[in-house]
């Protein structure tokens, strides 16, 4: 299967500052997604990025497909960003199943 | 984008026994697919069912362990049987879902499981 790599796996940060959270796949991708798991472990689909960039309010993710990697943005953290983001990527056929990441759990203090 | 009903959202059973947890969507997809996630673990994909005939199991899941139902194009049970505390995870459906993007895929509210 294709590997997916996170980092960092854990960060701590004050409400109000920034963040980049990185992904690395090995191989050639026709999706990536990044999601958020709350703390009641529903899984929130924040991006559905194969490449380019795009931007939600405070977040923002970028896909740059030819080298392999994916960057999630989080600008002026809130203690409701707590929680695991994970990056999944499917790659191949048009049916397929998604590979995640191990996730990288942030909590952000008041 | 889809909307998947995923039910129970949670339950703590006795070891031994069963529990079947179903997901309904509000489109008709080809494909859904059940995974798996343990306690600080990622997600492990545990099969693939499509409508009509037998689910498609990953290295390490069985079918008698965990059975599939697929009887229409939007809706889909997992069972978890003979449970032991080993069963403990959160598990989750997902479909995918072309609201989002061509290849996107959502996911139900999951089911966290705790067996005692």
């Amino acid at each position: 299967g294709i590997q997916v790599e996170q980092s960092p796996p854990d960060l701590i940060l004050q409400e109000g500052a920034n963040s980049t959270l990185r992904c690395n796949f090995s191989d050639s991708v026709n999706n990536l997604q990044w999601f958020h798991q709350n703390p009641w472990g529903q899984l929130i689909n924040l991006f559905y990025i194969p490449s380019g960039t795009k931007q939600n309010g405070r977040l923002s993710a970028t896909t740059v497909a030819t080298e392999r990697y994916s960057l999630l943005y989080i600008s002026s953290s809130q203690t409701t960003d707590s929680g695991v983001y994970f990056c999944a990527v499917k790659r191949g056929s048009t049916l397929g199943r998604l590979y995640f990441g191990r996730g990288t759990q942030l909590t952000v203090w008041p | 984008s889809a909307v998947i009903s995923q039910k129970p959202s949670r339950d703590i059973c006795q070891r031994g026994t069963s529990l079947t947890i179903q997901c309904q969507v509000d489109s008709q997809v080809t494909m859904m697919f059940w995974y798996r996630q343990q306690p600080g673990q990622s997600l492990t994909l545990i099969a693939t069912a499509n409508q009509g005939s037998e689910a498609t199991y990953e290295s390490g899941f069985v079918i008698d362990k965990f059975p599939i139902s697929r009887p229409n194009l939007t809706f889909s049970t997992l069972t978890v049987s003979n449970m032991s505390p080993e069963d403990s995870s959160i598990y989750l459906c997902s479909v995918e879902d072309r609201g989002l993007g061509l290849y996107g895929y959502t996911f139900g509210s999951g089911t966290r499981l705790t067996v005692v």
